[in-house]
């Protein structure tokens, strides 16, 4: 059962442009959600997080929405900029005894930004 | 600052021959620490997580296992290896905070041939 899903494998985006990923999930006890970036060969880097309990964070570039109602989330980054080419992992925790956060990902989305 | 360190970056393996991965963690102490795996044109599984020396929690039934033999230390092993092993693997370590997502190493491509 994928908890966590990116629908979109892939996505092309004109340099300068917005990107917006989306990221849908099922298990509404996820009480954080997070995006990271992962070049090839790469282990994935921390882009940013949302906090259940917020419905937009923002930070320089990207922005993530949060509609809990929908079980959905976005990531967006604008203006969009060659370097942000990459895979995106959405990715989602739900509250655990003994300080242990366990993240559930999902397949990941490729963005490729055009010159 | 806190680092993590994971070796070999690559490896290639014959079927049936056994599996050692090792990732470190300076910097920290007491982390949690994570060993994912990447299969071709798929997501990030979780494969085994670690709170402590010593105690391990696996995610899914494989070929494998992990040990926790010192507190910034975790090995990923393997007697015999299968094709289906092959894959990008990852460790990982957070701290016991919520939100705060994991830090990851960089990776070993593992090729079982």
């Amino acid at each position: 059962d994928q908890q966590v899903k990116q629908n979109s494998p892939s996505l092309s985006v004109q340099e300068g442009r917005i990107s917006i990923l989306n990221c849908d999930y099922t298990n509404s006890m996820f009480d954080y959600f997070l995006w990271y970036k992962k070049y090839p060969a790469e282990g994935p880097t921390f882009l940013i997080s949302i906090s259940s309990i917020k419905d937009k964070n923002e930070d320089g570039r990207f922005t993530v929405f949060l509609n809990k109602s929908a079980k959905h989330l976005s990531l967006h980054i604008v203006p969009s900029q060659p370097g942000d080419s990459a895979v995106y992992f959405c990715a989602a925790s739900a509250a655990r005894g003994g300080g242990n956060e366990k993240l559930t990902f999902g397949t990941g989305t490729r963005l490729t930004i055009i010159p | 600052s806190q680092t993590i360190h994971q070796w070999p970056a690559t490896l290639v393996q014959p079927v049936g021959s056994p599996l050692s991965l090792e990732c470190t963690v300076e910097g920290t102490s007491n982390p949690n620490l994570y060993w994912y795996r990447q299969a071709a044109g798929r997501g990030l599984q979780l494969l085994f997580y670690s709170v402590g020396i010593g105690q391990i929690s696996s995610e899914v039934p494989q070929n494998l296992s992990a040990s926790r033999p010192q507190d910034r230390q975790f090995i990923l092993s393997s007697k015999k290896l299968l094709l289906s092993d092959s894959g990008f693997y990852l460790c990982a370590w957070s701290v016991q905070a919520r939100g705060r997502g994991y830090t990851f190493g960089s990776g070993t491509r593992l090729t079982v041939v």
